[in-house]
């Protein structure tokens, strides 16, 4: 059974950078049919798609976000990880990690989430 | 910058027959969106209902429905119970492997 777990620092500066990892169990992060995903949500307000990535390192991001954001794979230990820098009050959110496919009709079908980890921004 | 709307807020009573709506600030809605359907609950991660506009995700009764009506993808839940008192969230692919998220509805069953 795939498990996806978070981890990472629950609290980060302003102005500095906000690293979390995903740690995928129960299958194999480079299958052909999947991306890798973060998504985040902030307290009391709606889901934004952060970026995905493949496991041949394929990456797409948020436009919104692109200029602060790096998302990076390592097949070797079967996980993936998010880089976010300068981070304000406003990337306070809890951060999920998420498998979704690789073509157009399922590529927005989230279908396998971490728990998700609160990070907060805060000095 | 697309922005995907969706009602802020819907009501239902138990038994009903609800239907939640995912709009574009822009255009229309069709099919080549690959329109996805997530109920969350409180303290959860999202689940999968419908995705490419009516495919139901596995496990997910058929009193779930997905499809286009008008210019805006649409989800129904026939004989709405109390457990369906979740947030909803439509989510569109953009193209170029850009997906954005609806704002989300909060359905209450009462």
């Amino acid at each position: 059974q795939l498990q996806l777990q978070e981890s990472g620092p629950g609290l980060v500066k302003p102005s500095e950078t906000l690293s979390l990892t995903c740690i995928v169990s129960g299958g194999s992060i480079t299958s052909s049919s999947y991306y890798w995903g973060w998504i985040r949500q902030p307290p009391g307000k709606g889901l934004e798609w952060i970026g995905s990535i493949y496991y041949s390192g394929s990456t797409y991001y948020n436009p919104s976000l692109k200029s602060r954001l790096t998302i990076s794979v390592d097949t070797s230990k079967n996980q993936f990880s998010l880089k976010l820098s300068s981070v304000t009050a406003a990337d306070t959110a809890v951060y999920y990690c998420a498998r979704h496919g690789a073509n157009g009709y399922n590529w927005n079908n989230f279908d396998q989430w971490g728990q998700g980890t609160l990070v907060t921004v805060f000095s | 910058q697309t922005v995907v709307t969706q009602e802020p807020s819907f009501s239902v009573s138990p038994g009903g027959t609800v239907t939640l709506t995912c709009g574009l600030s822009s255009g229309s809605v069709s099919t080549s969106y690959y329109p996805t359907w997530y109920q969350q609950t409180p303290g959860q991660a999202p689940r999968t209902l419908i995705y490419n506009t009516d495919t139901r995700s596995s496990g997910i009764p058929d009193r779930f429905s997905g499809s286009i009506l008008g210019n805006k993808a649409a989800l129904t839940i026939t004989g709405a119970q109390a457990d369906d008192d979740s947030d909803y969230y439509c989510v569109l692919y953009m193209g170029s492997g850009i997906t954005v998220f609806g704002g989300g509805t909060q359905l209450a069953v009462l």
